[in-house]
């Protein structure tokens, strides 16, 4: 099955600076890459997702990037701010038209230093 | 904007009993999962849902765990007689397409 890996587990970045999130897979069927935000006491929230026919895709100050060859997807955000505080979270899986469990990365807690 | 609800936020068991946890997906989704996190490491896959029968389910999904949808809104998780290492947040998520949107969770720990 899928087996998704994330790095790093913390991170800390000065507010206005950038953050860079890199995960990778291994099932070369997967094709939608979802990433999640989870603040404390709630539960993921969709932020940005790419499917694999594209190599980047932006949303604002969140950016996701794409290396199917490679098996890895980064997620970025640029000028930080003190509620992008969270744990961050990748996942993975073949996007079959819905039904399709995801697989989750173990997690970044990002810290925004003011 | 609709939303997944889970209920309770926090469950304290006895270890041996059963326990059902709850959960209210968004109305117009037809595929249902459970997902567990047991404390500082990732969100693992318990099981999907989808036209009142299972449609996958991990290992850790095992005869101690069932799943329901018993009136067409409420979607349940029951572990039958809870362990020691059930103790996680356990996250209900519908689906609708691509994205699944995730309730709040529900605490659970066993004691």
């Amino acid at each position: 099955g899928e087996n998704v890996e994330q790095h790093p587990s913390t991170l800390s970045v000065q507010e206005g600076d950038s953050a860079v999130i890199k995960c990778t897979y291994s099932d070369s069927a997967s094709n939608y890459f979802p990433w999640y935000k989870q603040e404390l006491g709630k539960g993921p929230q969709l932020i940005i997702d790419i499917r694999s026919n594209v190599g980047e895709k932006k949303d604002q100050r969140i950016a996701v990037t794409l290396n199917k060859t490679a098996k890895h997807f980064s997620l970025h955000i640029t000028e930080t701010q003190p509620e992008d505080s969270a744990v961050y979270f990748c996942a993975a899986n073949r996007d079959l038209l819905g039904n399709e469990k995801l697989t989750f990365g173990t997690g970044t807690r990002l810290t925004i230093i003011p | 904007e609709p939303e997944v609800t889970q209920t309770p936020s926090h469950q304290v068991t006895q270890m041996g009993q059963e326990v059902i946890l709850r959960c209210v997906p968004i109305s117009n989704h037809l595929y249902f999962y459970w997902y567990r996190q047991i404390l500082g490491q990732k969100v693992e896959f318990l099981v999907s849902f989808y036209n009142n029968e299972i449609s996958e389910k991990s290992e850790i999904f095992d005869d101690q765990f069932s799943v329901e949808r018993p009136d067409g809104s409420n979607f349940t998780l029951k572990i039958r007689s809870t362990k020691l290492e059930d103790s996680a947040m356990y996250f209900c998520a519908s689906q609708q397409g691509t994205e699944a949107f995730f309730g709040q969770g529900t605490r659970l720990t066993v004691v």
